[in-house]
């Protein structure tokens, strides 16, 4: 069965230091989703691609945070600086379509960010 | 906003049915239900999506009543390994329909020996 694939699977970083997540989703999902989860919360919608064009950054923190997906395939999601506040999972997600609350989403098994 | 209204937490134990309910007033004529499980440290995990009336698949059903205000996602015998977060979304296929992609704080479900 085709799986979400992310790495890495855990990241320690130091505050004000850069880091990056790698994304490759599922082969023919046009629709790629970056989340950010805090521990006992809901999944929050970073950033939505179609394809390599971004559909929704709303709520990215642009000063610190950005997305790419060039060739519309894999992704990656940086940080630079790093706070003590961007300890979570990030996870990634794919689908065949453009609407998440309909289309199903798969989702890769996350990176578990720590940020000392 | 597409917004959910699901109870914060839920008890059972093992061999019961359980049925965790999902309030969305707005929702629009378009809009499907879709639930969703997360176990810790893992994604969620799409469960079952339904537009009225009832689903069922192997894992669970889906009672949508006739003004499609609610939903009602049943578990039946639940076991210790259905521990998890269980999440209610609504939206519909068209891009337009997104809307906001909300996930909420999801039900907790701890199913007991």
């Amino acid at each position: 069965e085709a799986e979400v694939a992310q790495s890495p699977r855990y990241k320690i970083t130091e505050k004000s230091q850069a880091v990056a997540f790698w994304c490759d989703p599922i082969s023919g999902h046009a629709t790629l989703y970056w989340y950010r989860q805090i521990l006992g919360q809901g999944p929050e919608l970073l950033v939505q691609f179609q394809d390599e064009s971004v559909v929704d950054d709303s709520q990215l923190p642009k000063d610190r945070f950005s997305a790419e997906r060039l060739k519309g395939v894999d992704s990656t999601l940086k940080i630079q600086p790093a706070e003590l506040g961007d300890s979570a999972m990030y996870l990634c997600a794919s689908s065949l379509g453009p609407a998440g609350a309909f289309y199903e989403q798969y989702f890769g098994p996350g990176t578990r960010l720590t940020v000392t | 906003l597409a917004k959910t209204t699901q109870p914060i937490s839920m008890d059972s134990y093992e061999g019961q049915e359980v049925n965790i309910t999902c309030s969305h007033n707005n929702i629009a004529t378009n809009d499907y239900i879709t639930w969703y499980q997360q176990f810790p440290s893992q994604g969620p995990r799409f469960i079952i999506q339904g537009y009225k009336t009832k689903v069922t698949n192997e894992v669970a059903s889906l009672f949508i009543p006739a003004d499609r205000k609610s939903s009602t996602l049943s578990l039946p015998r639940v076991s210790l390994s259905d521990t998890a977060v269980y999440y209610c979304l609504v939206g519909g296929p068209n891009a337009g329909n997104n809307r906001k992609l909300i996930w909420g704080l999801g039900t907790s479900l701890a199913v007991n020996p």
